[in-house]
């Protein structure tokens, strides 16, 4: 049972690159999230998505974008990285659209420095 | 303006001694909690739940009370073990939001030691 796997673990980016962070999950969850957690912060929305075809913004989602084509994946791309988007990035996954009430699956982890 | 506060970064329990973890909330909105247990390198996951119908649940070894007009929630685990040493995060959300923006809403954590 593989749950919800993110690829990178680890990335180090100069300013002003651009990369993707890799979210899947196998559940046929409908409900995915990214967010980030910095140190001595909670864990913040970026940007979420209900279902294939359906994303929106969350909390920061400020320098991010997001698609979602199919069910199971859910990209999160830094389009010019800057060094305030040096954070931890989870995905997360619920069985849910109303996910707010529901638990929510998480993924391990990227760990971004942008340097 | 945090709307779920852990004003404790972190709390050293003694083995087999109750833990308590606390958190408090300033949106009369919120309705649900749940808390969160994270170690380290890895995700967080769902530890227990509470609506605001209910003042307490229990699973196990953890409780959570609510109590809705100090708006406060505190998770209590009993006995504590060496392997509850993680990180804690208490999370709200106003019930049927929809999701995304309206949902959970994190606190910064608490950083639960468990001392032999």
């Amino acid at each position: 049972n593989a749950g919800v796997t993110q690829t990178p673990k680890f990335q180090v980016l100069k300013t002003g690159q651009s990369m993707t962070l890799q979210c899947a999950q196998d559940m046929n969850h409908e409900y995915m999230s990214w967010y980030r957690q910095d140190p001595g912060m909670g864990l913040r929305l970026i940007h979420y998505s209900v279902g294939a075809g359906i994303t929106d913004q969350g909390e920061v989602p400020n320098g991010y974008n997001v698609s979602r084509s199919t069910t199971e994946d859910f990209p999160l791309r830094l389009l010019s990285a800057a060094p305030s988007q040096t954070s931890v990035y989870f995905c997360a996954s619920s069985p849910q659209q109303a996910a707010t009430n529901e638990k929510l699956f998480f993924g391990s982890g990227t760990q971004l420095s942008v340097l | 303006d945090q709307q779920v506060k852990q004003n404790s970064p972190s709390l050293s329990v003694q083995e087999g001694r109750i833990s308590i973890l606390n958190c408090d909330y300033t949106n009369s909105m919120f309705d649900y909690f749940l808390w969160y247990k994270k170690y380290p390198a890895e995700g967080p996951t769902f530890l227990i739940s509470i609506s605001s119908i209910k003042d307490k649940n229990e699973d196990g070894r953890f409780t959570v009370f609510l109590n809705k007009s100090a708006k406060h929630l505190s998770l209590h685990i009993v006995p504590s073990q060496p392997g509850d040493s993680a990180v804690y995060f208490c999370a709200a959300s106003p019930m049927y939001s929809g999701g995304g923006a309206d949902g959970l809403t994190f606190g910064k954590g608490t950083h639960l030691i468990i001392q032999p």
